[in-house]
């Protein structure tokens, strides 16, 4: 039992590359979460999936898109990476509604020049 | 907007002290107050407060919810060098999304 799993562990971009982030779960959890981890600023939800299927918009969306591909698989893509993205990215998980707890994996560590 | 404020922002003690960390929010559909510890990675649960439960203990480690002044507290008594981390506190709303926000942490050192 893995838990959360996050791949790449690191990453450097230049401006304007692409990438995509990837994570799996195998708590058959449904709801799924990308997060941002600036110093100091604590987490901020980036895009969440509910459910197999669907997705919604975080707190910091702009520059993401996401895609819930089945029930275990939830991945973070940047379209054009910009140095503002640069941080630490962490994908959690639930088994219920987002209020309740949420697992997280070991986290990403991007950095875009 | 909803929001989550921790105190102090960092902290250094000695082994063997007392310490308690902050968390303030302001809520529209409260629902859950959870306390999380990250050491050097992913963060790790310690506890969730509710409605129904205000107060909860493991160990070394307690915390309260008080509902009314829109706070919690996480107590850790006995402190070792291996509770230097960042403790996190987020709150669960009931919203579109029924999401979790996070406040910024408070780093606490345990100096031997």
């Amino acid at each position: 039992n893995a838990g959360v799993t996050q791949t790449p562990k690191f990453q450097v971009l230049k401006t304007g590359q692409s990438m995509t982030l990837q994570c799996a779960q195998d708590m058959n959890h449904n709801s799924m979460y990308w997060y941002r981890q600036d110093p100091g600023m604590g987490l901020r939800l980036i895009y969440y999936s509910a459910s197999e299927g669907t997705t919604d918009k975080g707190e910091v969306p702009n520059g993401y898109n996401v895609s819930r591909l089945n029930k275990r698989e939830f991945s973070l893509r940047l379209e054009s990476a910009a140095p503002s993205q640069t941080s630490v990215y962490f994908c959690a998980s639930s088994e219920g509604l987002g209020f309740d707890e949420q697992f997280f994996g070991p986290g990403t560590r991007l950095t875009v020049l | 907007e909803d929001k989550v404020v921790q105190s102090p922002l960092s902290l250094v003690v000695h082994e063997g002290d007392t310490v308690t960390l902050n968390c303030s929010y302001e809520v529209t559909n409260f629902r859950s107050l959870l306390w999380y510890k990250q050491e050097k990675k992913a963060p790790t649960f310690l506890f969730m407060l509710t409605s129904s439960g205000i107060e909860k203990k493991s160990g070394r480690l307690s915390s309260i919810l008080d509902k009314k002044e829109l706070f919690s507290i996480l107590n850790i008594t006995a402190t070792q060098t291996g509770d230097s981390a960042v403790y996190l506190c987020a709150g669960g709303w009931v919203n579109a999304g029924n999401m979790l926000t996070f406040g910024g942490g408070t780093r606490l050192m345990v100096k031997p």
